[in-house]
C-alpha cells in the first residue's frame, strides 16, 4: 500500500517547454487534488476532481490543465512552462465526506 | 482575502514544554478543521482534525481546539519533543452537502522549532 505517489520527483524545464507531472493514489479515494507550495503562501490548490469523470479549477488554475485518467490516476500539465511556475507541487487524495486528504511526496520544478 | 490564516510564521519551545499553534478563519460555512505537519521535501501528513460540532478532540499528545464564536482554532502539543519541528498548516474544509468536494483551503504554515 504506497498511498499516493507521484513522478517525477525532481524536474528542470526552460521557458516555454511543456511537461506532465504524474500522480496515483491505491486508496480507492474519490477525490484527488493538486497543489502548489511557495513560501509563505501555504498550499494553494490548481485543480480538483471531485469524482471520476469530473475536473474543476481551483484558486489558481491559469497556465495548467489536469486529466483524470481513471480512479487512480490524476495528471497535471503545463503546457508551456513560465518561470513563475517555479514550485513545489503535491498531489493529494480523499474520501470527500471524511475531510482529511493524503499527500504525496511532492515534485519540486524549476523553470529557466 | 485569506480565509484561514496563521499569523505567526514561527514559534521556538524548549523540549518538554508545550507548543500552542494558533490559526483564524473568517468562513463560518467551513464545517471540518485539520492539521497537517510537514517536514522538508516531504509532503504534508495529516495530524489530527476536528469537526465544527466539537470543541475539542485529543489524540496522545496533540489536542486541537476550536472556539467557534471567536472563529479560532489553536494546536497543543504536549510535551514536546525535538521530532515535532517541522512547519504546521491548519486547513478548513467547507461543508457542501451532497457537492461535496472535499476542497480544502490552507494556512500559510506555522514552522515550530523545538529545542533539546
Amino acid at each position: 500500500n504506497a498511498g499516493v505517489t507521484q513522478t517525477p520527483k525532481f524536474q528542470v524545464l526552460k521557458t516555454g517547454q511543456s511537461m506532465t507531472l504524474q500522480c496515483a493514489q491505491d486508496m480507492n479515494h474519490n477525490s484527488m487534488y493538486w497543489y502548489r507550495q511557495d513560501p509563505g503562501m501555504g498550499l494553494r490548490l490548481i485543480y480538483y476532481s471531485a469524482s471520476e469523470g469530473t475536473t474543476d479549477k481551483g484558486e489558481v488554475p491559469n497556465g495548467y490543465n489536469v486529466s483524470r485518467l481513471n480512479k487512480r490516476e490524476f495528471s497535471l500539465r503545463l503546457e508551456s512552462a513560465a518561470p513563475s511556475q517555479t514550485s513545489v507541487y503535491f498531489c493529494a487524495s480523499s474520501e470527500a465526506r471524511q475531510g482529511a486528504q493524503y499527500f504525496g511526496p511532492g515534485t519540486r520544478l524549476t523553470v529557466l | 482575502d485569506q480565509q484561514v490564516k496563521q499569523n505567526s510564521p514561527s514559534l521556538s519551545v524548549q523540549e518538554g514544554r508545550i507548543s500552542i499553534l494558533n490559526c483564524d478563519y473568517t468562513n463560518s460555512m467551513f464545517d471540518y478543521f485539520l492539521w497537517y505537519k510537514k517536514y522538508p521535501a516531504e509532503g504534508p501528513t495529516f495530524l489530527i482534525s476536528i469537526s465544527s460540532i466539537k470543541d475539542k478532540n485529543e489524540d496522545g499528545r496533540f489536542t486541537v481546539f476550536l472556539n467557534k464564536s471567536a472563529k479560532h482554532l489553536s494546536l497543543h502539543i504536549v510535551p514536546s519533543q525535538p521530532g515535532d519541528s517541522a512547519v504546521y498548516f491548519c486547513a478548513a474544509k467547507e461543508a457542501g452537502g451532497s457537492s461535496n468536494t472535499g476542497k480544502l483551503i490552507f494556512g500559510q504554515g506555522t514552522t515550530l522549532q523545538v529545542k533539546p
